[in-house]
């Protein structure tokens, strides 16, 4: 069975560092990754996308991509407690799997 | 521009009703979904339709059954409620069929079956 890993957290980080989140894949014919962002009792947002290795830059956040490592992150700079949320990993090449989501939680 | 909506946000059943949630996308998309979410389990794709006219089984289709409307509208009936399918349900759309394009996520019914 196809799956996304993701540490459940939380993981809690002080306002202003960098927030590193992680998630690995076992289909390793994965060719699409997302991340999203959810607040409780609301809907996902989506955040970023890659498909290629490497890292892809949007503001505050950097997703990286490591496909031999079947690995992906997100990286939050300057990290805010508006931040605070569940952030879900999906992959895949034929059927996009989700992970369960980390849990992060910035403190002023 | 509202992207998805879903209807309603709310909704208690006994077990046994039947009702329909129904979502509707305003982005031209082609493909949309049904998924639900369950604490600790992630969201589980109940199912979907690639494009107007079809529909697919996802990873959880028991008790459950879809209606694409047309390209704006895809319908979710539960037919016979189950204590079970106590959860949080969302539609989402996409312009091409998922992974190879992004999905956008509507606000979500919140259903309890008691």
């Amino acid at each position: 069975q196809k799956e996304v890993e993701q540490n459940s957290g939380p993981l809690s980080v002080p306002e202003g560092a960098i927030a590193s989140l992680n998630c690995t894949y076992s289909d390793r014919g994965s060719q699409s990754f997302f991340w999203y962002r959810q607040y409780s009792g609301k809907s996902p947002e989506l955040i970023m996308s890659i498909y290629s290795n490497g890292d892809k830059e949007d503001g505050r956040f950097t997703a990286q991509l490591n496909k031999a490592s079947q690995y992906v992150s997100l990286l939050i700079r300057d990290s805010q407690p508006s931040d605070s949320a569940t952030y879900l990993c999906a992959a895949g090449f034929q059927k996009l799997v989700f992970g369960t989501g980390t849990r992060l939680l910035v403190s002023p | 521009n509202a992207g998805v909506t879903q209807t309603p946000k709310f909704q208690v059943l006994k077990t046994g009703q039947s009702m329909t949630l129904q979502c509707a996308q305003d982005m031209n998309h082609n493909s949309m979904y049904w998924y639900r979410q369950d604490p600790g389990m992630g969201l589980r794709l109940i199912y979907y339709s690639a494009s107007e006219g079809t529909t697919d089984k996802g990873e959880v289709p028991n008790g459950y059954n879809v209606s694409r409307l047309n390209k704006r509208e895809f319908s979710l009936r539960l037919e016979s409620a189950a204590p079970s399918q106590t959860s949080v349900y969302f539609c989402a759309s996409s312009e091409q069929l998922a992974p190879r394009s992004e999905q956008y996520f509507g606000p979500g019914t919140r259903l309890t079956v008691t």
